[in-house]
């Protein structure tokens, strides 16, 4: 069954250090790849997004995420956490075949910044 | 832009009660997504426009739950009657669509919605 996993639901990071944020999908070929950040009481913000060409992604706020096609992986990176990145991210997924821009979210991340 | 718009954001209501809630998509944008998001079942696509058309209402949970689109600039969700459990924070997308190429939604602040 097609699916995107977040094998973290909880991730506490001190001001500062680096981080990354897994995501996994399950689909039969590469779809489009997303992460969203949603911060509390807030709707989802866009970070970046891979539909083709180079696999490293720049997007807002300092954030990257890397495609690996081989490990059907899409991690969100940022070398240097802001206590402001405290927030819940969302890996999520839309099929190429469908060409509908449905999109199907993971469980998402919660980030703690510690100071 | 003012980006996408959702009226009221916070919504309380007693069981039983009719609850909508409103969007104003983005100008430009011909697709229109209706999310709903719990922390038991997390964000789900509950129903999707395109040009003002429902094209995929499979999330819907049930015959209380209806939508509308009934210009490029306005879509409601309608819950009839309304259940405790349907208390959640519901968000309104919408997005384009570039050389047969799907672009990235963008999401309304959402409606939180406590049904007692």
């Amino acid at each position: 069954a097609q699916s995107v996993t977040q094998p973290d639901i909880h991730i506490t990071v001190s001001e500062g250090a680096s981080l990354e944020l897994r995501c996994n999908y399950s689909y039969g070929a590469t779809p489009y790849l997303f992460w969203y950040v949603q911060s509390p009481g807030q709707g989802l913000q866009l970070l970046l997004k891979y539909f083709s060409g180079d696999t490293l992604v720049q997007g807002i706020k300092g954030f990257e995420a890397e495609f690996k096609r081989s490990q059907s992986s899409f991690n969100l990176r940022k070398p240097s956490v802001h206590w402001s990145d405290a927030a819940e991210y969302f890996c999520a997924v839309a099929p190429r075949s469908s060409n509908t821009g449905k999109l199907i979210f993971g469980q998402g991340t919660t980030l703690q910044v510690k100071p | 832009d003012a980006g996408v718009i959702q009226s009221p954001r916070h919504e309380v209501t007693e069981m039983g009660q009719e609850v909508t809630l409103r969007c104003k998509p983005i100008s430009g944008h011909d697709y229109l997504f209706w999310y709903r998001q719990t922390m038991m079942r997390g964000l789900e696509l509950l129903i999707y426009f395109n040009n003002n058309v429902p094209i995929d209402d499979s999330g819907m949970p049930e015959d209380r739950f209806s939508a509308k689109m009934p210009n490029a600039s306005f879509s409601t969700l309608k819950i009839q009657p309304s259940e405790p459990r349907d208390s959640a924070v519901y968000f309104c997308a919408s997005s384009s669509r570039l050389a047969g190429v799907q672009e990235t939604q963008y999401f309304g602040p959402g409606t939180r919605l406590l049904v007692l």
